[in-house]
């Protein structure tokens, strides 16, 4: 069974710093891209980050450009989010999610998202 | 960045009636879109990969359709577990986008 469990948020101040986690279970890991997807409050789905298998290659939004950074250790089955100069607007709900093909498939790092973790909740604020 | 537009925002409705959600794109994403299911303090459920494709374990009743810009998802008989927020997806190009969402609510 695919899990994927999120850690590390909580309440931080602006211009502050903070690290996600999602710990993976049930596949193979290396093989899939992983991403990151934001819910503000109230408010619709945002995507964040991704990066490839190998975590070679990796992927940002405009709005976190320079500002966040994707990473994995898959030795350790572990997705990162290092989340820096973080600012109101970057309150939200952090989902982790897997892509649904694998490395043999072309274009696998954007693949859609079928599983996802109950997400963790970023609170910037003074 | 291509920009998804749901509509409707919101779709009264009523168990049994069939729901028809919109997806437009900016500029074409091929087939590359997928439709979501979100319920309240849930995290979103993959329903619909590449514009039709059903995700493992999806019921038949839920259907999509389209290419290029135009899309669409059909719920042909609205379960009471149906009635939830839907969102379109694509993966055509960086970055990857969501539209704004659709509610479906009981009528």
């Amino acid at each position: 069974e695919v899990q994927l469990l999120e850690s590390g948020g909580g309440l931080v101040q602006p211009g502050g710093s903070l690290r996600l986690s999602c710990a993976a279970s049930g596949f193979t890991f290396q093989d899939y891209a992983m991403n990151w997807v934001r819910q503000a409050p109230g408010k619709g789905l945002e995507w964040v980050s991704g990066l490839s298998g190998s975590g070679r290659r990796t992927y940002n939004a405009d709005s976190v450009k320079g500002r966040f950074t994707i990473s994995r250790d898959n030795s350790k089955n572990t997705l990162y989010l290092q989340m820096n100069s973080l600012r109101d607007e970057d309150t939200a709900i952090y989902y982790c999610a897997k892509g649904l093909e694998s490395y043999r498939n072309s274009g696998y790092d954007k693949s859609p998202f079928d599983y996802w973790g109950q997400g963790t909740l970023v609170t910037v604020s003074s | 960045e291509i920009v998804l537009t749901q509509s409707p925002a919101t779709l009264s409705l009523s168990p049994g009636e069939r729901a028809t959600l919109s997806c437009r794109a900016s500029q074409s994403v091929s087939n590359y879109l997928a439709w979501y299911q979100q319920k309240p303090g849930q995290a979103p459920r993959l329903l619909i990969y590449d514009a039709s494709n059903r995700a493992t374990g999806i019921p038949a009743r839920f259907s999509g359709s389209g290419s290029g810009t135009d899309f669409t998802l059909t719920i042909s008989s609205l379960e009471p577990e149906d009635f939830a927020v839907y969102y379109c997806h694509q993966r055509s190009n960086w970055p990857l986008t969501f539209g704004g969402g659709t509610k479906v609510e009981i009528k």
